[in-house]
């Protein structure tokens, strides 16, 4: 079955990095690509960008150009996404998700990683 | 680019219909055929329950039906049940190469 596991719970400091994994399994690896999703407590969905992991061809949001690299690894089917020089605001859920097309809804969600950025 | 519109609430008795409005621009919603809805149930991860306006994966009920005219799209919810009280969510590819997210409809079942 399709499986995507998020790494566990991060806690930073301001001004660290931070970088979650999601192994997925169940499915040809190169046949969907990969977004990251952000909830902010009290906060929506928020789109963060989208990595091909067939060529690792990336897509971010405007607003974190600059500080998140989208990665992957063929051999363990892994998608990586490091987000720097954190701040209070960078407190969230972070969730990574399928799509079978880039344009396209996410069909599965892994089960999210909490990011606590405190001093 | 800044979220997607949706009404904070929408509520409505076991049994009847309720809509979600999401919208956007000619730049998003009204550009593309690819709008999404999700819905949220707190402590769980979205589930997709609309792709492309108005498909609907074979194991999302009826009862959930998805539309788009110009720059809104829109989500029905028919005879409306107990378990439907969630967070919905609408998205949708933009003229950048990226997608956006609405700002969250919170429904309750009276």
């Amino acid at each position: 079955q399709v499986q995507l596991v998020q790494s566990g719970a991060e806690v930073k400091k301001p001004g660290a990095s931070v970088k979650v994994s999601c192994k997925t399994s169940g499915y040809t690896f190169g046949a969907y690509y990969i977004h990251w999703v952000r909830q902010a407590p009290g906060q929506g969905l928020e789109w963060m960008g989208i990595i091909n992991p067939s060529g690792g061809s990336t897509t971010y949001a405007q607003k974190f150009q600059g500080r998140v690299t989208m990665t992957r690894d063929t051999s363990t089917s892994t998608v990586y996404m490091e987000l720097s020089t954190l701040i209070s605001d960078d407190m969230a859920l972070y969730y990574c998700a399928r799509s079978r097309q880039g344009r396209g809804g996410m069909d599965f969600w892994g089960q999210g990683t909490s990011v606590n950025v405190s001093s | 680019q800044s979220a997607l519109t949706q009404p904070a609430s929408v509520s409505g008795s076991p049994g009847q219909s309720i809509t979600i409005s999401c919208t956007g621009t000619s730049s998003d919603v009204g550009g593309y055929d690819y709008v999404s809805w999700y819905q949220h149930h707190p402590g769980k991860a979205p589930k997709l329950i609309i792709s492309d306006v108005s498909n609907r994966p074979s194991e999302i009920s009826y009862r959930f039906s998805g539309s788009k005219s110009g720059n809104t799209a829109s989500l029905t919810i028919s005879g409306l049940q107990a378990e439907d009280e969630a967070d919905y969510y609408c998205s949708s590819y933009t003229n950048r190469g990226t997608q956006v997210f609405g700002s969250g409809t919170k429904v309750t079942v009276l």
